[in-house]
């Protein structure tokens, strides 16, 4: 079964500094991944998704994440943090084998931008 | 606009009372899921439904109900059997493609926030 582990319920950051979040995951075939970023009260917002092309992704807003199988992680990064980024942000794993396959998401790390 | 519309955005219930929450699309998507938000527990799955007339049990169906009359239409009830309802409800959509290679992307509605007083 698959699961995801986000290092770190909450992260601080100042503005203009690199934002890194963390998430590793467990998949027993070749997964699919993505990050969703959620505002406050609101749904949530495809950043960016692995799909077993390009091991570096780029999404909007500025983000970027990294697929290394060899560590089984997708860390999540933007070089510059600005005070909009202040959301929580979400990993999810699909097993990829096609179908309407579910998602199991990780528990979620508040991000927190200082200005 | 394609989108996915959940309503009320806001609900409030007295214990004992069912209440079904809505969920519409309009992206001509095949699946749909229900999720529960907790504060610090990510998103759990409650239910899913691949095709019309038919839908499985997610990670915590005890207490919800639903039904796939419509391909556009996915309600949950929120049954009094469901020890603690409070909480925030998401709903999300997306293409049944298959077969080796695709995947699914998962679109999410605005959520509805249930209280039980």
């Amino acid at each position: 079964a698959q699961s995801v582990t986000q290092l770190g319920s909450h992260v601080s950051v100042s503005e203009g500094a690199l934002v890194l979040l963390r998430c590793n995951y467990s998949s027993s075939v070749p997964p699919y991944l993505f990050w969703y970023v959620q505002y406050p009260n609101q749904g949530l917002q495809l950043l960016l998704k692995y799909t077993s092309a390009a091991t570096l992704v780029k999404g909007i807003n500025g983000f970027e994440a990294e697929f290394k199988k060899s560590e089984t992680s997708f860390h999540l990064t933007k070089p510059s943090a600005h005070m909009s980024d202040a959301a929580e942000y979400f990993c999810a794993v699909s097993e990829g084998q096609g179908g309407s396959e579910k998602l199991v998401f990780g528990k979620g790390t508040k991000l927190t931008v200082n200005p | 606009d394609g989108g996915i519309t959940q309503s009320p955005k806001y609900l409030f219930r007295k214990e004992g009372q069912n209440v079904t929450l809505s969920c519409e699309q309009n992206l001509n998507h095949d699946a749909m899921y229900w999720y529960r938000q907790d504060p610090g527990q990510g998103l759990r799955l409650i239910y899913y439904s691949q095709i019309v007339n038919d839908f499985q049990k997610g990670d915590i169906a005890e207490g919800y109900s639903v039904s796939r009359e419509k391909k556009e239409s996915f309600p949950l009830t929120v049954t009094s059997a469901q020890k603690n309802p409070t909480a925030f409800y998401l709903c999300a959509s997306s293409k049944n493609y298959r077969g080796r290679g695709s995947y699914n992307e998962q679109f999410f509605g605005p959520g509805t926030r249930l209280t039980v007083l």
